[in-house]
């Protein structure tokens, strides 16, 4: 049972223009999120997190939004650069047991020049 | 520091072979992850460590995997028969408890079992 689902396998966006990336979860106890960027052949990296007591978190091109009531959370990059090709994965953990992430299966971002 | 070191980056093997995949974490860093990324299911936790303890090993598959970490600075998962629905890749994960909720990756192995 997949408690953390990223529906979209891949995602193709011109440069310049916005990636929007979707995470769903089904755990109503999950309540600390992350975000990780994954090239090939190396192996994922933090990109960004948000708690639940936030609906917005931003960092320079990248920013998570999280809306509770619909257990869903989105990456937003902009603009977006060649250099954000790579696959993402979405994460979630209840603070009781904060080092446990449940990943989703990723989403293979393009960008396009 | 050299981050997450994992041995050997690629592994293939028979079907029936054990297989065993190592992990350095960084140094300072006292909890330690196992994964197995597929295709199907992304990034699955298989077990993790607390102080060389282990905590929660419900994401093991099978008996077939056992995990061992003897000190701070190594960690085993053992594949004992391996079998070709193993192949994936499997990364080694490190925490740094009481830092950020941060976890540092390995570069990964990946296993082919034919």
């Amino acid at each position: 049972d997949q408690q953390v689902k990223q529906n979209s396998p891949s995602l193709s966006v011109q440069e310049g223009r916005i990636s929007i990336l979707n995470c769903d979860y089904t755990n109503s106890m999950f309540d600390y999120f992350l975000w990780y960027k994954k090239y090939p052949a190396e192996g994922p990296t933090f990109l960004i997190s948000i708690s639940s007591i936030k609906d917005k978190n931003e960092d320079g091109r990248f920013t998570v939004f999280l809306n509770k009531s619909a257990k869903h959370l989105s990456l937003h990059i902009v603009p977006s650069q060649p250099g954000d090709s790579a696959v993402y994965f979405c994460a979630a953990s209840a603070l009781s047991g904060a080092q446990k992430l449940v990943f989703g299966q990723g989403t293979r971002l393009t960008i396009n020049p | 520091d050299a981050g997450v070191i994992q041995s050997p980056r690629h592994e293939v093997t028979e079907m029936g072979q054990e297989v065993t995949l190592r992990c350095k974490p960084i140094s300072g860093h006292n909890s330690l992850f196992w994964y197995r990324q597929t295709m199907m299911r992304g990034l699955e936790l298989l077990i993790y460590f607390n102080n060389n303890v282990p905590i929660d090993d419900s994401g093991m598959p099978e008996d077939r995997f056992s995990a061992k970490m003897p000190n701070a600075s190594f960690s085993t998962l053992k594949i004992q028969p391996s079998e070709p629905r193993d192949s994936a890749v499997y990364f080694c994960a490190t925490l740094e408890t009481g830092g950020t909720d941060e976890q540092y990756f390995g570069p990964g192995t990946r296993l082919t079992v034919t």
